[in-house]
Parts: structure tokens; sequence; C-alpha cells
């Protein structure tokens, strides 16, 4: 049964960086048919996917562009996890931050498990 | 971006009763579609992938049906447990969702 357990600080203040992470168990994150993403969920922008890593022979990312200039994903093959931060950061960032699986062979597929959920408020 | 478009926004109705949510995408999409019901505090579960594959472990009374543009979520007859928010969600280019439907007791 696979599942994923997220862990991070949940409050930060304006210009700080947020950095979550999220363990695997029961996958591996270097599996040629699984890729590894971030969303989060606010009122204000509803479900929104951040970010995703992936190995195909060798490691990917792929991020929209509306964050891509401030965030960085990070996989850890010893640890079997993978990292999300997201700098210099502002109360519209204040959100539920998920991790999820990507399970298939097609270029972009659901998400099938995800994590548990970390609210994240950013606030002075 | 593609952008979804959930309807209604919230939706009434009792137990037994047969429910139906739409969605349409800003442009087609072939059948790279999901959705996901979500409870309040909890994570997002997959319910149907590829327009109308039920997800291992989902009851046969939800289904999903379309293509292109126009898709349906169909719950044949509604149970206590599935009352909640319904997502929609395209993968034909990155991923967007849709902006959900709550589905509360009438």
């Amino acid at each position: 049964q696979v599942q994923l357990q997220q862990s991070g600080p949940g409050l930060l203040k304006p210009s700080q960086t947020l950095s979550l992470t999220c363990a695997i168990s029961g996958d591996s994150i270097s599996s040629n048919s699984a890729a590894w993403s971030w969303i989060r969920q606010s009122p204000s922008r509803g479900l929104e996917w951040l970010g995703r890593t992936y190995y195909k022979s060798k490691w990917y990312n792929d991020f929209p562009v509306s964050v891509k200039s401030r965030i960085t994903i990070n996989p850890d093959t010893s640890k079997n996890q993978f990292s999300l931060q997201l700098y210099s950061v502002t109360p519209e960032d204040t959100a539920v931050y998920y991790c999820a699986r990507e399970y298939g062979l097609s270029t972009f597929d659901a998400f099938d498990i995800w994590g548990q959920g970390t609210m994240v408020t950013v606030s002075s | 971006d593609i952008q979804m478009t959930q309807s209604p926004s919230t939706l009434s109705a009792s137990v037994g009763d047969r429910v139906t949510i739409t969605c349409r995408a800003s442009q087609s999409i072939s059948t790279w579609l999901a959705w996901y019901q979500q409870k309040p505090g909890k994570a997002p579960k997959l319910l149907i992938f590829k327009a109308s594959s039920l997800q291992s472990g989902v009851p046969s009374r939800f289904s999903g049906s379309g293509s292109g543009t126009e898709f349906t979520l169909t719950i044949s007859s509604l149970q206590p447990d599935d009352f909640a928010t319904y997502y929609c969600q395209q993968y034909n280019t990155y991923w967007t969702f849709g902006q959900g439907t709550k589905v509360d007791i009438k």
C-alpha cells in the first residue's frame, strides 16, 4: 500500500522560504511509472498544481509558469522522499499543500495517491 | 492554459437521488479527465480517470462519461458517505482543476 507522509513547518513570515518534505512508502521515487508532484489548495485559487519531479533514465522537473521562478522540487533517493522549496513567500502563498503521486505511462496522468496535507500560513 | 468549469457549484440532494455534475474544458482534452471527491480536512480522492475508468476500490454507483470538452460525473444512487465536494481535473496538458461542486443534504 503506497503512502505519502508530509512534514514541514506551517507558519512563515513574508519573504521566507517554504520547505516541505514528502516521504514515500510502498513505492520508489525512482519508479519509471510514477511522478511526484506538489499541489496546493486555497479558497481564492482553488487546487493548483505547483510542479513535479520524475525519473526516466535521468531526473526531470516540470513547473507552471506561475511559480517557475521561485520553486525547486528535489528528489532524495537515499531517503525515498522529495521536497518542495518555495522562495520569497507572500500571504498569497497561504494554502494547504499536498504531495501526490501521478501513476501511469502517459505524458500526464491522474493523481492516485495524496499526502495528508499541510496547512501553511504566511503572516507577519 | 486549459480552463475547467464545473456546474453547478452547489447541489442539494437526498439519499437515493441520481446526481449529475458537469465539467467543461476550454479546449478539447480528448478523454484526459479525472474526477476527485474531497471531504473537509482531507485530501482529494481519485474516483474516475480517463473520463470513464473507475479507480480501484471506488463503488460502482460512480460513473463518468464524455470526451472532447464536455464531461459528466454521475452518482446513480446517492449514499450518506457521498456528501462531499467533487472536482474535475484535466491532464491533457499539465493539470488544471475545476472550481468544485459541493453536494449537500437537501
